[in-house]
């Protein structure tokens, strides 16, 4: 079985340019989630997707962040235009998202490492 | 606001040895909590879970124990092996109206020497 896919592994731009993450999530995976991940942390969640509607996006910074997954499976994560304090690993994570279960794995995908200078 | 606290940032043990990383939570809505561990340029990776209605469960080498009057939870490897050598994160879930949200700690860096 495939992982989360995620593209491109490694970016680096200068400030106030925009950047676009692409995630593939597992196979039949309802639940789509994107993670910020600065140094020294642990990820914090960004936006959670079931299917192609938004379930949580309270952390996410919507003066610069946005996020879609038109079709229900992939999804792409964009900033614009980025700062200095968007250096981070940007994660991508899916689950089943089957209806009941509260207590779901989540499979992360690789990450793409994000560098602004 | 860190509801997820791991304080030791790294933690090195000898191979054969236990290893025990501690993680500590503030919110007593978590109900759910998971280790992951992630090795560099990988995403992280499911380990072990454990629900707030019991204090331990135990898969191989692994061992969590949870202690919700002290909102403490730990993680324990015996024996511990160099390929357990990676970053461990805690993480707790909260759920607020039907979204599973994971709030993650801060990350040990395990290392494991032969």
């Amino acid at each position: 079985e495939a992982g989360v896919a995620q593209s491109p592994r490694y970016k680096i731009i200068e400030k106030r340019q925009s950047v676009a993450f692409w995630c593939n999530p597992i196979s039949g995976h309802a639940t789509l989630y994107w993670y910020q991940q600065i140094l020294g942390q642990g990820p914090k969640l960004l936006i959670q997707f079931q299917n192609n509607g938004v379930v949580d996006d309270s952390q996410l910074p919507k003066d610069r962040f946005s996020a879609e997954r038109l079709k229900g499976v992939d999804s792409t994560l964009k900033i614009q235009p980025a700062k200095l304090e968007d250096s981070a690993v940007y994660l991508c994570a899916s689950s089943p998202g089957t209806s009941g279960t509260r207590q779901e794995t989540q499979y992360f995908g690789p990450g793409t490492r994000l560098l602004v200078l | 606001d860190q509801q997820v606290k791991q304080n030791s940032p790294s933690l090195s043990v000898q191979e054969g040895r236990i290893s025990i990383l501690n993680c500590d939570y503030t919110n007593s809505m978590f109900d759910y909590f998971l280790w992951y561990k992630k090795y560099p340029a990988e995403g992280p990776t499911f380990l072990i879970s454990i629900s707030s209605i019991k204090d331990k469960n135990e898969d191989g080498r692994f061992t969590v124990f949870l202690n919700k009057s002290a909102k403490h939870l730990s993680l324990h490897i015996v024996p511990s092996q160099p390929g357990d050598s990676a970053v461990y994160f805690c993480a707790a879930i909260s759920t607020t109206q039907g979204a599973q949200k994971l709030v993650f700690g801060q990350g040990t860096r395990l290392t494991i020497n032969p």
